[in-house]
């Protein structure tokens, strides 16, 4: 079964610095999304893309944090400049329509902010 | 805005019981209803889904799910629970017309042999 495969599993970085989380989403899939889970606390929906485009984003999505889809394959999310507390798991998700189809996880990426 | 609400953070039964875990949503629409599992480490796995029909929907792994609209819920049940099956369990609703997810905090489950 195609699966949402992200990289790197886990990513250390110092606080201030750039950091681009990878996402391959299932080939046939329209729709992509990133969701944070800081530790012990639920999953939190930060954006979802669809035709190159952001769709949907929450409050949490801030001018340090945005998308895209660089070629046929790949879905980044980047955070420009680090805080201690964006420290979370990441979460990339695709399903192949909208809200009212189940979504596909990856195994998540772990960010570590120092 | 929509929420989520899983009530129960940490629930404990034995292997061979049965199980139940609660969900209930604000949403003013018909919602689209899932239940995930997460196991440490890993990503969230779809248990099953329900948009509309039949209230009562089966799943993968034995689990079933009850929409009771008068409620407000979406209660996830197994009848007889597996050493296998302790893990993270997220109720997730889908907002109509919006491609946006809201989830539960979760209900972690452990089993006791």
């Amino acid at each position: 079964e195609p699966e949402v495969t992200q990289t790197p599993s886990h990513q250390v970085t110092q606080m201030g610095q750039e950091v681009i989380l990878r996402c391959v989403p299932i080939s046939n899939h329209l729709y992509f999304y990133w969701y944070r889970q800081i530790l012990g606390q639920k999953v939190e929906f930060l954006v979802s893309f669809y035709n190159n485009e952001i769709s949907e984003k929450s409050e949490i999505f801030d001018d340090q944090f945005s998308v895209e889809r660089p070629d046929g394959s790949n879905f980044t999310l980047k955070i420009r400049s680090t805080k201690l507390e964006d420290s979370a798991m990441y979460f990339c998700a695709s399903n192949i329509g909208g809200s009212n189809q189940p979504q596909h996880f990856g195994d998540g990426t772990r960010l570590s902010i120092l | 805005a929509q929420s989520v609400t899983q009530p129960d953070i940490h629930i404990t039964v034995s292997e061979g019981a049965s199980l139940e875990l609660r969900c209930n949503y604000s949403y003013g629409a018909t919602p689209y209803l899932f239940w995930y599992v997460q196991s440490p480490g890993q990503g969230l796995q779809l248990l099953l889904k329900y948009f509309s029909g039949d209230t009562l929907v089966q799943g993968i792994k034995g689990f079933e799910a009850e929409f009771k609209r008068s409620q407000s819920s979406f209660n996830l049940r197994k009848p007889s629970v597996h050493w296998s099956d302790a893990a993270e369990y997220f109720c997730a609703v889908g907002e109509e017309n919006f491609n946006k997810f809201y989830f539960g905090s979760g209900t972690k489950l452990n089993v006791k042999p």
